[in-house]
């Protein structure tokens, strides 16, 4: 099956700081890659699909990049509410497995 | 609106089973795939299986086979998961999702979940 890796695994960030999270495929999946945004008590919400696509009604700070095996998570402009842990995922084929995991939050 | 509402949180013996429903709104039922995700206290999100409503055809990890059993009732446009075998590293949230009409493993609608607790 393939990994998915995420790093790091935690950061804090000031407000206002550019935020990269990375995604790590074991074998390539093309641009099937999606972002999760999950809030502490909250469910997960899709950010980004397609790798860049950016999910109806979130803001354009977050945005997403790359193909293949290696993939990025950039929040331009950390704001308090993105106060999160993010996790990637494969969707081309089952199984869908997701990314460990990477949680942000404000210094 | 699409609405995904599951089944109350459960308390489980080790060895047991445990059968988790997800019923279905405001869609197609039979348009969609649905897939379980797990999530234990503290830790990130699993997938568990996936079955297509239309066909019924199911996908699980690796790691679950043989224990986990995802099925439909089309006429109740309810999924279910069973889980046998229940340990106390099954203790978790459980919760169902529904694929995007093009993407299966593409998670739009989360139902709100449901704890599922393995104790002696």
């Amino acid at each position: 099956d393939i990994q998915m890796t995420q790093s790091p695994s935690s950061l804090s960030a000031s407000v206002g700081d550019r935020v990269t999270i990375t995604c790590r495929a074991s074998q390539g999946i093309s641009n099937y890659l999606a972002w999760y945004q999950q809030k502490p008590g909250k469910l997960p919400e899709v950010l980004i699909y397609d790798a860049f696509t950016l999910q109806s009604g979130v803001p354009s700070r977050f945005s997403g990049s790359g193909s293949g095996t290696d993939f990025t998570l950039t929040i331009s402009s950390l704001q308090p509410e993105d106060v999160a842990t993010y996790y990637c995922q494969r969707y081309n084929s089952a199984p869908f497995t997701f990314g460990p995991g990477t949680k942000v939050d404000i210094k | 609106q699409v609405q995904l509402v599951q089944s109350g949180a459960e308390v489980k013996k080790p060895g047991a089973s445990v059968k988790v429903s997800c019923k279905a709104s405001g869609h197609t039922f039979t348009s969609y795939g649905f897939s379980w995700v797990r999530q234990a206290p503290g830790q990130g999100l699993e997938w568990m299986g996936w079955i297509s409503a239309y066909h019924g055809n199911t996908d699980y990890a690796q790691k679950l086979q043989g224990r986990l059993t995802v099925t439909t009732d089309r006429a109740t446009s309810t999924v279910y998961m069973e889980l046998r075998g229940l340990t106390p590293d099954d203790t978790a949230v459980y919760f169902c999702a529904r694929g995007h009409i093009s993407a299966a493993g593409l998670f739009e609608y989360w139902g709100q979940g449901t704890l599922v607790i393995v104790s002696s």
